[in-house]
């Protein structure tokens, strides 16, 4: 079974410009997850989709949305970037029920902001 | 308030050693669930053990060991035998049932770097 898959890897961006992250969950679940990584931060839970949902959400500026597709995939979007939005971007899927709380992460989307 | 606690930030380790890796956590609820996760270099996040909080008992997964202590709130990781391929950053991480998702609060991580 394929594992999550995150596009891009890698990108590069500047100051104020906007960026769309793409996630594709493992086949059969349905709640993406989002996280925000960084040295000095650690890692951070930006926001939850189930089922073209929104479900829960962490505490970041307005400036992150997201949304879920009805195929499960789901995309977030940065707008006017700030530098410390540089960071490594990190997918995760669940399946529903009981087994929702075993995430599994994608390799994530590195993102620098200059 | 949740929080996750891994006080050990670096620990480097000769293979062969056993290592155990500490989290504590803090949390309201009753009922919660408790993670391992290990990020090699090439940073995707493996799930390695879920716990919930009703299930104290010790878990053994080959090499892999976790001791669960509601009592201390800690949730234990130890290795046994470290090799090289064990070197990563190790996370420890929470998340409490009644809530509107699944929300995972990570601990800072240990960097676990194991030397031959």
């Amino acid at each position: 079974k394929a594992g999550v898959t995150q596009t891009p890897r890698y990108l590069i961006k500047t100051r104020g410009q906007q960026v769309t992250l793409s996630c594709s969950p493992i086949s059969g679940h349905r709640s993406v997850s989002w996280y925000q990584q960084t040295p000095g931060q650690g890692l951070q839970f930006l926001f939850e989709y189930f089922s073209e949902t929104q479900r829960n959400k962490g505490n970041f500026p307005g400036r992150f949305s997201g949304r879920q597709f009805s195929n499960s995939r789901s995309e977030m979007n940065v707008s006017t970037l700030e530098l410390g939005d540089s960071a490594l971007y990190l997918c995760a899927s669940s399946l529903a029920g009981e087994r929702r709380y075993e995430q599994y992460f994608g390799p994530g989307t590195r993102l620098t902001v200059t | 308030a949740q929080k996750v606690t891994q006080a050990q930030t670096e620990i480097s380790v000769v293979e062969k050693e056993d290592v155990t890796l500490d989290c504590v956590y803090e949390t309201r609820d009753t009922t919660y669930y408790l993670f391992w996760y290990k990020q090699p270099p090439s940073g995707e996040l493996v799930f390695l053990i879920r716990r919930n909080s009703f299930d104290e008992q010790n878990e053994i997964s080959g090499r892999y060991s976790w001791n669960f202590q509601k009592s201390t709130s800690s949730f234990n990781f130890t290795i046994t035998a470290s090799q090289v391929v064990d070197s990563a950053v190790y996370f420890c991480a929470l998340s409490e049932y009644n809530q509107a998702g699944t929300a995972l609060i990570f601990g800072k991580g240990t960097t676990l770097s194991v030397s031959s």
